[in-house]
């Protein structure tokens, strides 16, 4: 069974650096490309960033660009997502998610249960 | 960035109803979208990928169609089970987008 659990959530200040870490199992992790999605309060989703299997290839939408950075130890089958200059506005439950290809065009068939971050003075 | 916008954004359907829900994508995606179920407090479930094909493990009242701009999803015959918030998502280009949700309450 795929299992996705992300920790390292927490509350910070603006400004703040945070670190999430997603432990996969279930599957071979290093096949796949692994994204994170995020939900701020009362809002939708919100595909933000991805990481191809290789570790070698990421992608960051605008909102995030600069900020934050994707990495992977396919070693300790673990996916990371260093948050840095954190602002109000990245509140939000963040999920990592497994897509079905090594690309980031794909489908995202498992989910994490997700982890709050909150920013906030 | 390709818009993906849903229509209704909220549905009050009664238990037994058919429900279609609908996405249109700001340009032509071909058939690079997905549709995902998400219950508060829950993960996002994928149901329905490549705009048609059921996910395995879904129940076969889920269903898609579409494809270019215009996109439905149908649930034939809601279930209490259903209630939840529904959303497109396209992967066509990056970045990759959502649809901004279809709650559907009782």
């Amino acid at each position: 069974e795929v299992q996705l659990l992300e920790s390292g959530g927490d509350l910070v200040q603006p400004g703040g650096s945070l670190r999430l870490s997603c432990a996969a199992s279930g599957f071979n992790f290093s096949n796949y490309a692994m994204t994170w999605v995020r939900q701020a309060p009362g809002k939708g989703l919100e595909w933000f960033a991805a990481i191809v299997a290789s570790g070698r290839g990421t992608y960051y939408t605008d909102s995030v660009r600069g900020r934050f950075t994707l990495s992977r130890d396919n070693s300790r089958n673990t996916l990371y997502l260093q948050m840095n200059s954190l602002r109000a506005a990245d509140t939000a439950l963040y999920f990592c998610a497994k897509g079905t290809l090594n690309t980031y065009f794909s489908p995202l068939d498992s989910w994490g249960q997700g982890i709050f971050v909150t920013v906030s003075s | 960035d390709i818009q993906m916008t849903q229509s209704p954004s909220s549905l009050s359907p009664s238990v037994g109803d058919r429900v279609t829900i609908t996405c249109q994508a700001s340009r032509d995606i071909g058939k690079y979208l997905n549709w995902y179920q998400k219950k508060p407090g829950k993960a996002p479930n994928l149901l329905i990928y490549d705009a048609s094909n059921l996910e395995a493990g879904v129940p076969s009242r889920f269903s898609g169609s579409g494809s270019g701009t215009d996109f439905t999803f149908t649930i034939s015959s809601l279930q209490p089970e259903d209630i939840a918030t529904y959303y497109c998502q396209q992967y066509d280009n990056l970045p990759i987008t959502f649809g901004q949700g279809t709650r559907l309450d009782i």
